[in-house]
């Protein structure tokens, strides 16, 4: 079935440092792809997202461009704030109105 | 102020008592969800519903029920037959049709089950 992967661990980094967020996924013909980010104690938001191949979705700083030669969808921000301390979720839909979910990556901003 | 409301923010309960977790949107989606969320496991589907008086079982429905009765509501029921109910549950909804299928969620229930 259709199934997302995200880095393992946590991401520690310091104020303005360059974020990546690595995200593969597995799935059959061509599905949309998804980042959301969930504040602590709160639901999810969507940040951006993709829904052909070469697509880029940007948001907020952020980036993620749709790759289809590698199955993968990689978030980025050039420089990261403490307030975007926060846990990260990619996602894949293949039309048939179900998510996939990773796992997710907590995001740790300190000043 | 289209949304989703998720009420009670935080609930707990007795181990073998039925709790009901309330799910409204004013979005006039079609298609509604719930998910479960543990520490470290990403999000989980428990059911969803495409349309009203009809649902899905998803991932992980042992133990829960619901009901779709109306458009703007979709409650679910964990029951004293889920092993493990503790666990921060989201809904979610959606259009049915469209290219991209997002899906809009609610701010979560914390239920904690002693």
């Amino acid at each position: 079935g259709d199934s997302v992967t995200q880095m393992e661990g946590p991401v520690t980094l310091s104020e303005e440092a360059f974020l990546t967020i690595n995200c593969t996924y597995t799935a059959t013909g061509y599905p949309s792809l998804f980042w959301y980010v969930q504040y602590p104690g709160e639901g999810l938001q969507l940040l951006l997202k993709a829904t052909k191949a070469d697509d880029k979705g940007s948001n907020k700083g952020f980036e993620a461009t749709y790759r289809k030669e590698t199955t993968s969808f990689h978030l980025e921000k050039g420089s990261v704030q403490v307030s975007d301390s926060a846990v990260y979720f990619c996602a894949l839909s293949n039309g048939n109105n179900r998510l996939a979910f990773g796992k997710g990556n907590q995001v740790v901003v300190i000043p | 102020d289209g949304g989703i409301t998720q009420s009670p923010k935080y609930l707990f309960r007795k181990e073998g008592q039925n709790v009901t977790l309330s799910c409204e949107q004013n979005l006039n989606h079609d298609a509604m969800y719930w998910y479960r969320q543990d520490p470290g496991q990403g999000l989980r589907l428990i059911y969803y519903s495409q349309i009203v008086n009809d649902f899905q079982k998803g991932d992980i429905a042992e133990g829960y029920s619901v009901s779709r009765e109306k458009k703007e509501s979709f409650p679910l029921t964990v029951t004293s037959a889920q092993k493990n109910p503790t666990a921060f549950y989201l809904c979610a909804s959606s259009l049915s049709e469209g290219p991209s299928y997002e899906q809009y969620f609610g701010p979560g229930t914390r239920l904690t089950v002693t």
